[in-house]
């Protein structure tokens, strides 16, 4: 069974310029989420969707970020403009909506911001 | 405020040599606790799902535990493939997110 695709699985660029980070859930997963994993912080829940709609973006840190989710099979996450405190590794994982569901994980995208 | 503590930061062992990883949280109404392997340069790869005191889970050399204030990871005898950062993370009953605690890197040494 294929699991979550993240993609790209790196990506370099210089400051100001803008960033899309690609997501393919789980097929018949209903809920999707972006986290951002760092060293000091750890893993950070930036936004959730379920069935598509986002619930929750109280992790969003800047109005520099943002994600959509137009159909259940796709998702993505902007930065811009991209900062070099915005280099990280960005994961994307999906479950099922409601009871204790464990998210599956993609393998991330490492960000690195010059 | 819900948070997750895990415990110690770093582990090194002996192959063979079994040790606890430990887990405390605050949560408001726990829906469960997952216990999940993350490998470098990887996503973190789920292993347990408990979901009220007193339950245990086991697989291979590893076997969770919880209480109502803390979890724990268990190792028996492990090996160097064993190696990796071990993640906690609790579900509350509210909503769908997963608080993470902030890992326990163990090494296994051959």
């Amino acid at each position: 069974d294929a699991g979550v695709i993240q993609s790209p699985r790196h990506e370099v660029t210089e400051m100001g310029q803008e960033v899309t980070l690609r997501c393919k859930p789980i097929s018949g997963h209903n809920s999707l989420f972006w986290y951002r994993q760092t060293m000091m912080r750890g893993l950070e829940l930036l936004i959730y969707f379920n069935n598509n709609v986002p619930i929750d973006d109280s992790g969003m840190p800047e109005d520099r970020f943002s994600a959509k989710m137009p159909n259940a099979s796709f998702s993505t996450l902007k930065i811009q403009p991209s900062e070099p405190r915005d280099s990280a590794v960005y994961f994307c994982a999906s479950s099922f909506v409601g009871g204790p569901q464990p998210q599956h994980f993609g393998d991330g995208t490492r960000l690195s911001i010059l | 405020e819900d948070q997750v503590t895990q415990s110690p930061e770093a582990l090194r062992l002996q192959e063979g040599e079994s040790s606890s990883l430990n887990c405390s949280y605050t949560v408001s109404g726990l829906r469960g606790l997952f216990w999940y392997r993350q490998d470098p340069g990887k996503g973190p790869e789920f292993l347990f799902t408990l979901y009220s005191a007193g339950e245990e889970k086991e697989k291979e050399r590893l076997k969770a535990t919880l209480t109502k204030k803390e979890s724990f990871l268990h190792i028996t005898a492990p090996k160097p493939e064993d190696s990796a950062t071990y993640l906690c993370a609790v579900q509350r009953n509210r909503d769908d997110k997963i608080i993470f605690g902030k890992g326990t890197r163990l090494h296994i040494l051959p």
